[in-house]
């Protein structure tokens, strides 16, 4: 199975700060990546996919980069409804996989 | 508009039975693959199973495997997770989702708003 090592796996940070994710996958999994936000008690979001696409309706401020086994989530300024858990997830080869997460705090 | 309502969850007690099902509408049902994830209370997100269109691919976590049976009925728009062997640890929401893994643009953008089975004595 492939692992997906999400980091940091918590954050604490403020309103306008850039904050960037990481995802490291344990073997090439070209860029079927795609990044999601979950808030508590609410359905995951998908906000990227192939691993740099910005779903349609969801803010520029977010963007995804990378390929092969590393991949970043960037939010360029933080706002206050963007502190949620991230959690990225490899499709390349079965059983699909998700980061175990990052939970991004106020600071 | 897609939608997906997924149903079914419940209280059940360890080594009881359950069945999900997965209502769907606003896309053509038939030719669209389905998967089950699930998260634990206070956990991450799990996949537990898929299955193609037309039922020709089948594939599941190694958790569930001989535990659980995904199907669907493509003249009900309706797939369903039949969970035997039920484990104290199989508790979570359990979400559907759809899309095939091979098309990104696709893949997991929609998702049912989830149900909770709960196992315990």
């Amino acid at each position: 199975d492939i692992q997906m090592t999400q980091s940091p796996s918590a954050m604490s940070a403020s309103v306008g700060d850039r904050v960037t994710i990481t995802c490291r996958a344990s073997q090439g999994i070209s860029n079927y990546l795609a990044w999601f936000q979950q808030k508590p008690g609410k359905v995951p979001k998908r906000l990227i996919y192939a691993a740099s696409s910005l779903q349609s309706g969801v803010p520029s401020r977010f963007s995804g980069s990378g390929s092969g086994t590393e991949f970043t989530l960037t939010i360029s300024s933080l706002q206050p409804e963007d502190f949620a858990t991230y959690y990225c997830l490899q499709h390349d080869t079965y059983p699909v996989t998700f980061g175990q997460g990052t939970r991004l705090e106020t600071k | 508009e897609v939608q997906l309502l997924e149903s079914g969850g419940g209280l059940v007690q360890p080594g009881g039975s359950l069945r999900l099902s997965c209502a769907a509408s606003g896309f053509p049902f038939s030719t669209e693959a389905m998967s089950w994830v699930r998260q634990a209370p206070g956990k991450g997100l799990e996949w537990v199973s898929a299955i193609s269109g037309n039922s020709g691919s089948i594939l599941y976590a190694d958790s569930v495997k001989g535990r659980f049976t995904i199907s669907r009925d493509n003249s009900k728009n309706t797939v369903y997770l039949q969970m035997n062997s039920l484990r104290a640890d199989d508790t979570a929401v359990y979400y559907c989702a759809k899309g095939s893994r091979l098309t990104p643009a696709e893949y997991f953008q929609h998702w049912g708003q989830g149900t909770l089975v709960t196992v315990s004595s």
